[in-house]
């Protein structure tokens, strides 16, 4: 059973207008939210994170959205840029719970055209 | 750049025979995993180590084992490897599951 999905595999947007990567998840003991970005043949880097006690979180042109809610997440790249294509993967871990590990979504494939 | 080394990089191996990939970090990170990378899948947790001689399961981790032994090493081993397991494996270590991980550059598997 999936607990973290992203059901976009790939998205291509212009360059200079915004991305919108979302991330859904199903285990509400989840405390904090994590994007990744992977170029081929490298590992992820760590991009951006949340914790549950806020809803958002700022870094440059990358902006995390958590909607506790809705057990929804966002991550928006505002502009866009050719180098920012690539695979993003949402990622959520449980410390509260007392496991110690991160479960990873499938990845959306962002193409973003100059 | 974290210090975390992943070897081999690539390798490839017959079925029925054991692997071993290695990570090892200078970062003395206390928590390490094991991931594999699969088209359509995303990252898959295997196993993670959350201190020496403290590992547990993750998602798939059927047919591999681990150990750690000291702080740096945490080895993954195939006991008998299947072409199901070619994969990329990425070896990541974080403080706490609450801060960031960091990858490895990873290490493409194929078992013919």
């Amino acid at each position: 059973d999936q607990q973290v999905k992203q059901n976009s595999p790939s998205l291509s947007v212009q360059e200079g207008r915004i991305s919108i990567l979302n991330c859904d998840y199903t285990n509400s003991m989840f405390d904090y939210f994590l994007w990744y970005k992977k170029y081929p043949a490298e590992g992820p880097t760590f991009l951006i994170s949340i914790s549950s006690i806020k809803d958002k979180n700022e870094d440059g042109r990358f902006t995390v959205f958590l909607n506790k809610s809705a057990k929804h997440l966002s991550l928006h790249i505002v502009p866009s840029q050719p180098g920012d294509s690539a695979v993003y993967f949402c990622a959520a871990s449980a410390e509260a719970s007392g496991t110690y590990k991160y479960i990873f979504g499938t990845g959306t494939r962002l193409k973003v055209l100059a | 750049d974290a210090g975390i080394t992943q070897s081999p990089r690539h390798k490839v191996t017959e079925t029925g025979t054991p692997v071993t990939l290695r990570c090892h970090q200078t970062e003395n990170h206390r928590y390490m995993y094991w991931y594999r990378q699969d088209p359509g899948h995303g990252l898959r947790l295997i196993h993670y180590s959350y201190g020496v001689k403290d590992t547990d399961k993750g998602e798939v981790s059927d047919g591999y084992s681990v150990s750690r032994s000291k702080t740096e090493d945490f080895l993954l081993t195939l006991e008998s490897a299947t072409s199901s397991q070619t994969s990329v494996y990425f070896c990541a270590i974080s403080e706490s599951p609450v801060t960031e991980a960091f990858f490895g550059q990873g290490t493409r598997l194929t078992v013919v």
